[in-house]
């Protein structure tokens, strides 16, 4: 079954280190995206990729880098981990039209 | 954000009953989508409208795109169907589609 799979479900940080969540899909899709969720409020866009080997800056990708070595893979990097970055990320995949849009289960995320 | 304002923001619904939520928008959108997040945080997609209605078992949905609004209709709420239901609107933005979510409306179902 095609699916978003994110790793790890949750993870704890030491502010000032570097912290890597992956997401992997197997639906084919050629975009796939990086939205963080705090408490009580909606997805905001960091980062996303409709190809390859290229990234683009969502709505707050500040503090935020993205990689996307492969169609199937796409990760995001928090170079210096900040306490203001504890949220629940969760990655997306989708194709030509929004249409088919799935997300992955999220991650959540404790910067101490 | 700003751009997507979901309404009501709570609401509360006994077994058997029904109610709409609504979605406005502050510019005009390609595409609404809704989605509905469970008890588990799991986000699953409901309806992606470009125009018109579309209908899934107890769920209904239309989006008017001159009048910049879309609904979300909920008949016969069963205790599963408690979580947070989001939108979001569909904008093309330097040459590709962006999803912007509104802050959700959080149903609780009650026996």
């Amino acid at each position: 079954e095609a699916a978003v799979t994110q790793s790890p479900r949750s993870k704890v940080a030491v502010t000032g280190g570097k912290v890597t969540l992956s997401c992997h899909q197997t639906n084919n899709h050629d975009y796939m995206y990086w939205y963080r969720q705090d408490t009580g409020h909606g997805l905001r866009l960091i980062h996303y990729s409709y190809v390859a080997d290229s990234t683009e800056k969502g709505d707050i990708p500040d503090g935020y880098k993205a990689s996307r070595p492969s169609q199937e893979n796409f990760s995001l990097i928090l170079e210096l981990a900040s306490l203001s970055q504890t949220a629940v990320y969760f990655c997306a995949s989708s194709g030509t039209t929004n249409s088919d849009y799935t997300f992955g289960s999220g991650t959540r995320l404790l910067v101490i | 954000g700003d751009q997507v304002e979901q309404s009501p923001s709570a609401l509360s619904l006994h077994e058997g009953t029904g109610s709409a939520l609504r979605c406005n928008f502050t510019t005009t959108m390609r595409a609404v989508q809704w989605f509905q997040q469970n008890s588990r945080g799991s986000l699953i997609n409901l309806f992606y409208l470009a125009s018109g209605t579309k209908e899934n078992g107890r769920l209904k949905s239309t989006f008017n795109s001159k009048e910049s609004y879309s609904t979300l209709h909920i008949r016969d709420a069963q205790l599963e169907d408690s979580g947070t239901y989001f939108c979001a609107a569909e904008l093309y933005q330097g040459g590709s589609a962006k999803l912007i979510f509104g802050e959700g409306t959080k149903l609780t179902v009650s026996s």
